[in-house]
């Protein structure tokens, strides 16, 4: 059984860089057709996606957050990573991981329980 | 990418069936079978309950059902019960490889 879990710090100063980790338990991130993904929810709001990386190395991500937001992999200890720069209180968010299955057409089948991350206004 | 379509809130009574629609363009749910409906209780990570327009994974009740037409998906809920009252949230692939949420739906059984 395939288990994610966010860790990070939970509030982050204006313009400074936010940054989560991902640890995947049950299977390993550098097999298979998954895109291991990161989506966010602001309070009161519905869901955003962030972007992903494939199990390759390829990344993509949310056209509104292009040049902010950076996603890595670490195979070697089974994590991947979101770095989100210059922050504003407008990215306080539970933030997700996610993995989403190429045979699933793309569906989010696992999921972390999500971290609050607050930016102060 | 703009974010999909779909109404602000349903609602029902126990045994009733509700459809939540949820529409894009021809670059997304028009354009590809991979549209996916997610169940969010909040304080909880979301629940996949149905994926590629129509299929259900493993342990999904079958009163989940989803379909599509042009470039409109819909979840449809038969036999509401009072676990069902929960946020719904569609997904999908896009023509620039990236993935797109909707607004989310709040179904209210009454």
């Amino acid at each position: 059984q395939v288990q994610l879990q966010e860790s990070g710090p939970g509030l982050v100063k204006p313009s400074q860089t936010l940054s989560l980790t991902c640890t995947v338990f049950g299977g390993s991130i550098g097999r298979g057709d998954y895109y291991w993904s990161w989506i966010r929810q602001p309070p009161g709001k519905g869901l955003e996606w962030i972007g992903y990386t494939y199990y390759s190395g390829s990344t993509y991500y949310n056209p509104s957050l292009l040049g902010r937001v950076s996603i890595s992999m670490d195979t070697s200890d089974n994590q991947f990573f979101l770095k989100l720069n210059s922050v504003t209180a407008a990215d306080t968010a539970v933030y997700f991981c996610a993995r989403a299955a190429g045979w699933y057409g793309k569906a989010f089948d696992y999921w972390g329980p999500g971290a609050l991350v607050t930016v102060p206004s | 990418q703009s974010a999909l379509t779909q109404p602000a809130s349903v609602s029902g009574s126990p045994g009733q069936s509700v459809t939540i629609s949820c529409s894009g363009t021809a670059t997304d749910v028009g354009g590809y079978n991979y549209v996916s409906w997610y169940q969010h209780h909040p304080g909880t990570a979301p629940k996949l309950i149905i994926y590629q327009v129509n299929s259900r994974p493993s342990g999904v009740s079958n009163r989940f059902s989803g379909s599509k037409s042009g470039n409109t998906a819909s979840l449809t809920i038969s036999g509401l019960q009072a676990e069902d009252e929960a946020y719904y949230y569609c997904s999908s692939y896009t023509s620039s490889s990236i993935s797109v949420f909707g607004g989310g739906t709040k179904l209210t059984v009454l």
